[in-house]
């Protein structure tokens, strides 16, 4: 049973535009959420990272929106630029005695 | 300069094979994992590790042993290679459980 569910599984958007990625969880104990992004040929890095106790976390272009009573957060990407094109993870953890729980993925691509 | 390492970066084996992939991280980090990652299951833990001699065991552990014989070196091991464990495998480490994890560049290997 997938625990962190991410949609959608790619996205295609224009230079300039939001990007909008979604994810979904099932645990409620869950209360910290970090964003991944990956390059082709590299490893996964922390993008952005909330905590339960907020609602919204902006660094520069890039915003989480963060429901707890519906459990789901999204990440949106505002002003889109070619070199956003990456695969973004959404993950889970408690920080409570379990490692993170990865979602499968959504691949973005931003056309110039 | 980079604090996970992992070798071989590339590995071909045959079916039946012993393989061993490496990862060294040097960010003083007491928790090391190892994940595969394949098209539409994202990264699933395998095994991981609190520190030297510990091993947890992951989500996907059939068919892979690990070792961590320090605090900097975690090693999985593959005694009898099959074509299904064709993948892209990462390292990673954190200073706790269910944090912030940083990554290795990854290892892709392929079962013939």
């Amino acid at each position: 049973q997938q625990q962190v569910r991410q949609s959608p599984q790619s996205l295609t958007v224009w230079e300039g535009e939001t990007a909008i990625l979604n994810c979904s969880y099932e645990d409620s104990t869950f209360n910290y959420f970090p964003w991944y992004q990956q390059f082709p040929g590299e490893g996964p890095a922390l993008l952005i990272s909330i905590r339960s106790v907020s609602d919204k976390k902006e660094d520069g272009r890039f915003t989480i929106f963060f429901n707890k009573r519906e459990k789901k957060l999204s990440l949106h990407i505002t002003d889109s630029q070619p070199g956003d094109s990456a695969t973004y993870f959404c993950a889970a953890s408690d920080q409570g005695g379990r490692a993170l729980i990865f979602g499968t993925g959504t691949t973005v691509s931003v056309s110039p | 300069e980079a604090a996970v390492t992992q070798s071989p970066r590339n590995k071909v084996t045959v079916t039946g094979g012993n393989v061993t992939l490496s990862c060294r991280q040097t960010n003083s980090h007491n928790y090391m994992y190892w994940y595969r990652q394949d098209t539409g299951h994202g990264l699933r833990l395998i095994h991981y590790s609190y520190g030297a001699g510990n091993l947890q065991i992951g989500d996907v552990p059939d068919g892979y042993k690990a070792t961590r014989t320090t605090q900097e070196d975690f090693f999985l091991l593959l005694e009898l290679a099959s074509p299904s464990q064709t993948s892209l495998y990462f390292c990673a480490s954190s200073d706790a459980e269910g944090y912030e994890q940083y990554f290795g560049p990854g290892t892709r290997l392929t079962v013939l």
